[in-house]
């Protein structure tokens, strides 16, 4: 089936730092959606993006569709300690008249003041 | 806050034991989704309804159903409790059946002991 596949798992990083992380699938996606969940709390919708080679921002995070489109990069810039949390990427999860997604493994983010 | 919310938070019960977990989606969205996230597992799909209708299932136990209301909330059940259906159980919600942008309750912490 369907994996989605992340990477680092974890990051330990200095506030202010600048944070890259990616998403790698087995199959071919059109939709990557990035999700950010804080401990105890549901994951939270970061960005979307639908169409190979797009780049889109939301404030001090940018994330980009490859264009193989069986991978998604995620970065933060000037990082700050709210920025902690478990990113995950998400995709179509099967076809069918169905939204369901599938999720990656996640990134762990700790920022030190 | 994304509009979704769920009942209980959290919720202790006995294995063996039956248990309804409640999720309300935004104003206006018409589907509504339940995963279930547990540490070995990850974030996984269970199940999905579209304005009353069932119309996708996951990896969902004969143990676990649910159903859609026609004022749109949703309830998804868990008969004949086990030590490993703990887990936190997130509901989400997204506006029809076209869109890949679904946003999460806070979730409902399930123990079973």
């Amino acid at each position: 089936g369907q994996q989605l596949n992340q990477s680092p798992q974890s990051m330990f990083i200095q506030e202010g730092e600048d944070v890259s992380m990616n998403c790698t699938s087995s199959s071919i996606f059109n939709t990557w959606l990035w999700y950010k969940q804080d401990p105890g709390e549901g994951p939270v919708l970061l960005i979307a993006l639908y169409k190979a080679g797009e780049l889109t921002s939301n404030g001090r995070l940018t994330a980009q569709f490859g264009i193989t489109r069986k991978d998604s990069f995620l970065n933060i810039s000037a990082s700050i300690p709210s920025d902690v949390g478990i990113y995950f990427c998400a995709g179509p999860g099967g076809g069918g008249a169905t939204n369901k997604l599938i999720f990656g493994t996640g990134t762990l983010l700790a920022v030190q003041p | 806050d994304s509009g979704v919310t769920q009942t209980p938070k959290h919720l202790i019960t006995a294995t063996g034991q039956r248990v309804t977990l409640r999720c309300s989606p935004r104003s206006g969205d018409l589907s509504v989704y339940w995963y279930q996230q547990s540490l070995d597992q990850g974030l996984q799909f269970l199940i999905q309804y579209y304005n009353g209708e069932e119309r996708a299932k996951g990896n969902i136990l004969e143990r676990f159903s649910a159903q859609q209301f026609p004022d749109l909330h949703s309830e998804l059940n868990l008969s004949s409790l086990e030590l490993g259906d703990s887990a936190l159980y997130f509901c989400a919600s997204s506006v029809g059946s076209s869109s890949w942008e679904q946003y999460f309750g806070p979730g409902t912490r399930l123990t079973v002991t």
